[in-house]
């Protein structure tokens, strides 16, 4: 129930291509679902964040889609670049600031 | 966002032994965090912290073990006690904004040997 399941594990994708990570979850009391990067030797930098009364959030080249139905959220990166090469880590909570965050999809972005 | 500072930034340690890492906030704020990451793994809530009150420890995690101080609204400290190589990990504080989200601090990596 409080689980967040986050795939792929890791992510290949050639310079301008997009980058797409998924999350589910299982809980429908949650109603926070942020994204987070990690470079190596960095803590997470909070990237974008949806709550569930919208389906879709853009800032810049990342969006978060997300399906309340299919108790699933998504994170797109356009026009993806060798600086995105990172960790990124999804996460929910539910009223609290207790997050659960899913493993993590390492991405490397070839130049 | 707040600025969250931590030391140490990193720091090798003898088995049987206690770290003490210490969360600076740059301004004050209702609660902190402190997280583990073991190594390439996701990030575990140990507890939360706040000021003037005793720690919340989620399952798994024990004062005894990980103790932790909140003695002002900017700061507060996670002792890892009696070290295994198990311990072995980043330790990351975070704190919360006005919207639900949080800030992290760069991280304390811990090695035990």
């Amino acid at each position: 129930q409080q689980q967040v399941k986050q795939s792929p594990q890791s992510l290949i994708v050639q310079k301008g291509g997009i980058s797409i990570i998924n999350c589910a979850y299982e809980n429908t009391a949650f109603d926070y679902f942020p994204w987070y990067q990690q470079f190596p030797g960095k803590g997470p930098a909070l990237l974008i964040a949806i709550r569930p009364d919208v389906s879709e959030k853009k800032e810049g080249r990342f969006t978060i889609s997300f399906n309340k139905s299919a108790k699933q959220f998504s994170l797109h990166i356009m026009d993806s670049q060798p600086g995105d090469s990172a960790t990124y880590f999804c996460a929910a909570s539910s009223g609290t600031y207790k997050y659960i965050f899913g493993t993590g999809t390492r991405l490397k972005v070839l130049a | 966002s707040a600025v969250i500072s931590q030391k140490p930034s990193r720091d090798i340690c003898q088995r049987g032994t206690s770290l003490t890492i210490q969360c600076q906030v740059d301004s004050q704020v209702t609660m902190m965090f402190w997280y583990r990451q073991q190594p390439g793994q996701s990030l575990t809530l140990i507890a939360t912290a706040n000021q003037g009150s005793e720690a919340t420890y989620e399952s798994g995690f024990v004062i005894d073990k990980f103790p932790i101080s909140r003695p002002n609204l900017t700061f507060s400290t996670l002792t890892v006690s009696n070290m295994s190589p198990e311990d072995s990990s980043i330790y990351l504080c975070s704190t919360n904004g006005a919207y639900n989200e949080q800030f992290f601090g760069p991280g304390t990596r811990l090695t035990v040997l």
